[in-house]
């Protein structure tokens, strides 16, 4: 159980295009879901905080305008990253909480985004 | 500022030693802290979970202590094998909801 997947595994794009990152919690609701993001040899750094049917929490120095948040159901919250440019090349992490609990968090496989 | 280091960065070894991985946390006021592994590319998967109550936990060859009060936590890896080369990541969650995850541990492990 407890099982969240993320598409596409990977993707690249031209500088410009928008890009759009799904997170799914397959065997549970999940009302908070958290975004991210990872660059090579460096450790993962919360981006945001998602919750079902509320706009998401974004940490400092991440710009709600280009990383655009939705978490419309209880299994799924997307993450596009609008206008991309080669410095958003990054691996995208996201993870779920069960709404029965509050301390697990539970990983996606990642997506790792090349921007050309 | 809630900071996470991991020492030492990277670690190669011979298959069948103990391993100790180490990780300091500026703010000790956790609500619990995971040692997660991470095979390169991929998502993380979590091994062990310790409350800020608790002192240690054991999984199979694994066993994780914890010092909060001191923020330390330490991962012992009995009798190692290649199957464990991964990156080891040490995340202690505070309670705003929040996982501050530390740079990683890289270990390799040679037959």
């Amino acid at each position: 159980g407890a099982v969240v997947s993320q598409h596409p595994s990977w993707v690249i794009c031209k500088s410009g295009t928008s890009v759009k990152i799904e997170c799914r919690s397959l065997d549970f609701q999940a009302t908070t879901m958290f975004w991210y993001r990872q660059f090579p040899k460096q450790s993962l750094m919360l981006m945001a905080t998602s919750n079902e049917g509320s706009k998401a929490t974004y940490e400092q120095g991440v710009e709600k305008d280009k990383f655009l948040i939705n978490h419309a159901s209880l299994t799924l919250s997307t993450l596009t990253v609008t206008s991309a440019h080669p410095e958003d090349s990054s691996f995208y992490i996201c993870s779920a909480r069960d709404r029965a609990g509050r301390e697990t968090q539970y990983f996606g496989p990642g997506t790792r985004l090349l921007v050309l | 500022k809630q900071e996470v280091t991991q020492i030492p960065a990277a670690l190669s070894v011979p298959e069948g030693e103990n391993l100790v991985l180490n990780c300091s946390f500026t703010d000790s006021a956790i609500y619990n802290l995971q040692w997660f592994r991470q095979d390169p590319g991929k998502g993380l998967t979590s091994l062990l979970l310790i409350q800020s109550s608790q002192r240690e936990q054991t999984s199979g060859r694994l066993n994780a202590s914890l010092d909060k009060s001191s923020g330390r936590s330490t991962l012992y890896i009995a009798a190692s094998q290649p199957g464990d080369s991964a990156t080891y990541l040490c995340a202690p969650l505070y309670d705003t909801d929040k996982l501050i995850f530390g740079t990683g541990t890289r270990l390799q492990v040679f037959p």
